[in-house]
C-alpha cells in the first residue's frame, strides 16, 4: 500500500524560529513527493516539489530515500507561513495521495 | 485566473437525497480527483479518472460514485447522503503522465448532510 504519514496535526513555533513539518512515506517504487499549503479561506496549492529541488518562500524538502522521509524545513518561520500543509505522494504518475496534514501556527 | 472550478461553495441536503457535486477544469488535463477534507484524516482520495469513461476507486469509495462524460467534467454523485459524508469536498486536476505534475485544485464543497 502507497501511504504518506504527518505524525503532527498541529505544530506551533515562534517568529524566526526554526521550523520542520514531518513526512514519512511508504512506497515501493521510485517516489515522487511534494509538499502542498494551503492557508486561509484559500486554495490547496503546490509549494514545492522534490524533483525540483527548489526553495520556495524560505522552504526546503529533503527526500531520504534511506528513512523514507521528505521533511519539509524551514530556518526561520514567519507569521505568514501560518497554514495548513500537506505531503503528497504521486505513483504511477497518476494517483496522488495525502497525507493528514499539518497545521503550522507561528506565533509573534 | 480560476482553473478548477466546483458548483458550488455550500451545500445543505436531507438525509436519503441524491446529491451531485460538479467540477470543471480548463487545462485540458486528463486526471481528475475528488478528494474529502475532514480535519485530523487529512485529503483522502474518493475516486479520480485518468481519461474520459475511466475511473479508479480510491481509499474511501463507498457510498459514492463518480461520472466523467467530458474531459473537462468530473462529477461526484452521493446516490442517498448520509449524515457521515458531511464534510469539504475537493476536486482536482492534473496532466497524465508527468512526474513533475502539479494538482489544481477547487475552492471547495462544504457539504452539510442533515
Amino acid at each position: 500500500a502507497q501511504r504518506v504519514t504527518q505524525p503532527e496535526k498541529l505544530l506551533s513555533v515562534f517568529k524566526g524560529a526554526p521550523v520542520e513539518l514531518k513526512c514519512n512515506y511508504s512506497y515501493s517504487g521510485s517516489p515522487e513527493l511534494f509538499w502542498y499549503v494551503q492557508y486561509s479561506r484559500q486554495r490547496l496549492q503546490l509549494l514545492l516539489r522534490h524533483i525540483s529541488r527548489e526553495s520556495i518562500k524560505g522552504f526546503t524538502a529533503d527526500l531520504n530515500k534511506g528513512e523514507t522521509s521528505f521533511h519539509l524545513k524551514k530556518p526561520f518561520a514567519q507569521e505568514e507561513d501560518s497554514a495548513m500543509y500537506y505531503c503528497a505522494l504521486l505513483y504511477n504518475n497518476n494517483d496522488m495521495r495525502f497525507g493528514a496534514g499539518t497545521r503550522l501556527t507561528v506565533k509573534p | 485566473d480560476v482553473k478548477v472550478t466546483q458548483s458550488s461553495r455550500y451545500l445543505v441536503k436531507r438525509t436519503g437525497e441524491k446529491v451531485f457535486l460538479e467540477c470543471v477544469q480548463d487545462m485540458d488535463h486528463e486526471n481528475m480527483f475528488w478528494y474529502r477534507q475532514d480535519p485530523g484524516l487529512g485529503l483522502r482520495l474518493i475516486y479520480f479518472s485518468y481519461d474520459v469513461k475511466m475511473k479508479e476507486k480510491g481509499d474511501i469509495p463507498e457510498g459514492y460514485s463518480v461520472s466523467r462524460e467530458k474531459k473537462e467534467r468530473f462529477s461526484l454523485i452521493l446516490e442517498s447522503a448520509s449524515t457521515n459524508q458531511t464534510s469539504m469536498y475537493l476536486c482536482a486536476s492534473s496532466l497524465w503522465g508527468d512526474p513533475n505534475t502539479e494538482a489544481f485544485f477547487g475552492q471547495g464543497t462544504r457539504l452539510t448532510v442533515v
